[in-house]
């Protein structure tokens, strides 16, 4: 079964950069596992930051990117804003024969 | 803009079949993969499976003998329904645009349900 890991938690002062990642227990990632990430507040439903690596919805802020980085996939939020505080979660894709496989998402405190 | 909204119970007892709807609106439903997630109670989210426009689908395979999706593309409107249900299932529900190697972009706001006699 295929396990796709992301840090539980990270804490980030106001202003400052944080990178979250993604990996999988297949090995590295590439741009064909399509990585997605996902920004769910307290008490909202998620909503899509980056799709396909790096590319944004017309709603990302631009503080938030989109990479690949040492195999896994990446998430920086450069200008942390307290509105960022939220749990993120990552998505991947594994081919026409399997779902694509969630992370257990990282919990993001902006303090 | 595009926007999706789920319908449903929100109770629904053991061992039945739960049956959620998800209505698109400011999109055509073609060309298109819909997606169905849940999330339980403090727990991440899980994605239960898509399905295309033209009707193909894909299930997770620890919920594929109990999921059936379908689609009517004249109503704009995907469904989902999830048999034998326990209190595993308790969890709030998603429908949202995308599933495979598609991007998911939309989501809607989400419905919870809840399995318990």
């Amino acid at each position: 079964q295929t396990v796709v890991t992301q840090e539980p938690s990270l804490t980030v002062s106001p202003g400052g950069t944080v990178t979250l990642t993604c990996a999988s227990s297949t090995g590295a990632l590439t741009t064909y596992s399509y990585p997605s990430w996902f920004q769910q507040r307290p008490g909202q439903a998620p909503r899509t930051l980056i799709y396909s690596t790096n590319n944004k919805h017309s709603w990302t802020p631009a503080r938030f990117s989109g990479s690949l980085l040492g195999g896994k996939a990446a998430l920086t939020l450069s200008g942390a804003q307290p509105e960022d505080e939220a749990d993120y979660y990552c998505l991947l894709y594994y081919g026409a024969d399997q779902l694509p496989v969630f992370g257990g998402g990282t919990k993001l405190t902006v303090l | 803009q595009v926007q999706l909204q789920e319908s449903g119970p929100g109770l629904v007892k053991p061992s039945e079949t739960l049956s959620l709807t998800c209505t698109v609106s400011g999109a055509s439903m073609n060309s298109y993969y819909w997606s169905w997630l849940r999330q339980p109670p403090g727990k991440g989210l899980e994605l239960i499976g898509y399905i295309y426009y033209s009707g193909s689908t894909k299930y997770n395979s620890s919920l594929k003998s109990r999921v059936t999706m379908a689609v009517d593309t004249s109503k704009n409107q995907f469904s989902l329904k999830l048999s034998s249900l326990t209190a595993a299932d308790t969890a709030v529900y998603y429908c949202v645009r995308g599933g495979g190697w598609r991007a998911i972009d939309y989501w809607g706001q989400g419905t919870p349900v809840t399995v318990s006699s």
